[in-house]
């Protein structure tokens, strides 16, 4: 079945580091991977798209990447502040209308 | 713009009772998702509606739960029997998505249930 694994462990960086998520997966070709933000009693707010014919994508402080061999994608923040701290989810989606799968997530703490 | 509404933000029932959440999408968004989010755990897709027509609904316990998308624009989701179980939050999310494209998903602040 289709499995997605992101760090069951909190990331703990100083601020000003770069944070470093990882997501992989298995038994999927994805058409498109996205990372998305969750913070405590809210709803997802979604971040980046990349397609799986992109290797690299940015927006700001964001960078992913995307293996399609490796079936990995790895999610950067860069110069990380105090408010970036949330949970951060990755998420496959097969295109066409094939339904999103989610990560469980990755808790990131910045500390200041 | 307005986001994604909906109601209730907290509910707390018995097991065997019933409850049903409301969704409000954002205007125009074709396509609306209701996830299941238990704590710890990414959503999960129940339903998935384009238009006022189920396009996946492979995850939905169809013995207990049902939704319904009027006219195709607001939803709400059904639960009767609870399961202890079915604790968790319930996440509702619109996008603009057609077929053979991707949007990105707007969700609400969801409802968390907790069932007794």
């Amino acid at each position: 079945s289709q499995k997605i694994e992101q760090n069951s462990e909190a990331l703990n960086i100083q601020e000003g580091k770069t944070a470093t998520l990882t997501c992989n997966y298995t038994n999927y070709s994805p058409a498109y991977l996205q990372w998305y933000r969750q913070d405590p009693g809210r709803g997802p707010v979604f971040l980046l798209l990349i397609r799986e014919n992109e290797k690299e994508k940015r927006k700001e402080r964001l960078k992913v990447t995307f293996d399609t061999t490796l079936k990995q994608s790895l999610f950067h923040i860069t110069a990380s502040q105090p408010a970036d701290s949330a949970t951060y989810l990755c998420a496959l989606d097969g295109g066409g209308g094939f339904k999103t799968i989610f990560g469980a997530g990755t808790r990131l703490f910045v500390k200041a | 713009e307005a986001g994604v509404a909906q109601s209730p933000r907290y509910k707390i029932i018995e097991k065997r009772q019933s409850v049903a959440f409301w969704c409000n999408p954002i205007s125009g968004h074709a396509t609306l998702y209701w996830y299941q989010q238990i704590l710890g755990q990414g959503p999960k897709l129940l339903i998935q509606f384009q238009n006022n027509g189920v396009v996946d609904d492979s995850q939905l316990p169809k013995d207990r739960f049902s939704a319904e998308r009027l006219k195709g624009v607001d939803s709400t989701l059904k639960i009767q029997p609870a399961k202890l179980e079915d604790s968790a939050v319930y996440l509702c999310a619109s996008s603009l998505r057609q077929t053979h494209s991707y949007n990105e998903q707007f969700f609400g602040p969801g409802t968390r249930l907790t069932v007794l």
